[in-house]
């Protein structure tokens, strides 16, 4: 398997442009984290899936932020404006959840986002 | 989910063993423990899990005391390329596999 795919690798865009990111998952898996990685902050959690539907959102910084995932082996991650301290590494993750097992998260390579 | 804290960096030398302690007061009957690694410029990645007692796989061992408040991940032989941040997480199923990284601990090998 090819694991966790994120595109763009690196992104550089202007303050108050829309950003889009993109997350592949592993076939099979169930499960989909997005997670914000900066010096300051470390990974933070924004939202995971479970079965395409959104658990828990808790983490989505602001109304700026939205993911969608529409079906089993795609999600998005959309900044819409962008402004300057979103600039970060964005890890997409994903999972078999099973009840009881082990509920491994395996990443992807991260996006690395700047916004000038 | 229960709340760990790890020493933030550590230093070693090649060959050496490395020992890494989380501690994790509140840790729940059903909580399992997770560590995860991470290189510069690349995601987490999955090293051991356990629950109690003692787990190896050829990565690592993982040593947790009857008590289960702390565990310590153990790194046989560490090598330059083990060179990296490790994180020590606590959680179980209820959260759908949530998992909240803390600040882990960098280490860093030396020749």
């Amino acid at each position: 398997d090819a694991g966790v795919i994120q595109s763009p690798r690196h992104e550089v865009t202007e303050m108050g442009q829309e950003v889009t990111l993109r997350c592949k998952p592993i076939s099979g898996h169930n499960s989909l984290f997005w997670y914000r990685q900066t010096m300051m902050r470390g990974l933070e959690l924004l939202i995971y899936f479970n079965n395409n539907v959104p658990i828990d959102d808790s983490g989505m910084p602001e109304d700026r932020f939205s993911a969608k995932m529409p079906n089993a082996s795609f999600s998005t991650l959309k900044i819409q404006p962008s402004e300057p301290r979103d600039s970060a590494v964005y890890f997409c993750a994903s999972s078999l959840f099973l009840s009881g097992a082990k509920n491994i998260q395996y990443f992807g390579a991260g996006t690395r986002l700047s916004v000038l | 989910l229960a709340k760990t804290t790890q020493p933030i960096s550590m230093d070693s030398y090649e060959g050496q063993e490395v020992n890494i302690t989380c501690s994790h007061n509140n840790i729940a009957t059903n909580d399992y423990i997770t560590w995860y690694q991470q290189f510069p410029s690349q995601g987490p990645r999955f090293i051991i899990q356990g629950y109690k007692t003692k787990v190896t796989n050829e990565v690592a061992s993982l040593f947790i005391p009857a008590d289960r408040k702390s565990s310590t991940l153990s790194l046989p032989r560490v090598s330059l390329s083990d060179t990296a941040v490790y994180y020590c997480l606590v959680g179980d199923d209820n959260q759908g596999g949530k998992l909240i990284f803390g600040q882990g601990t960098e280490l860093s090998v030396k020749p």
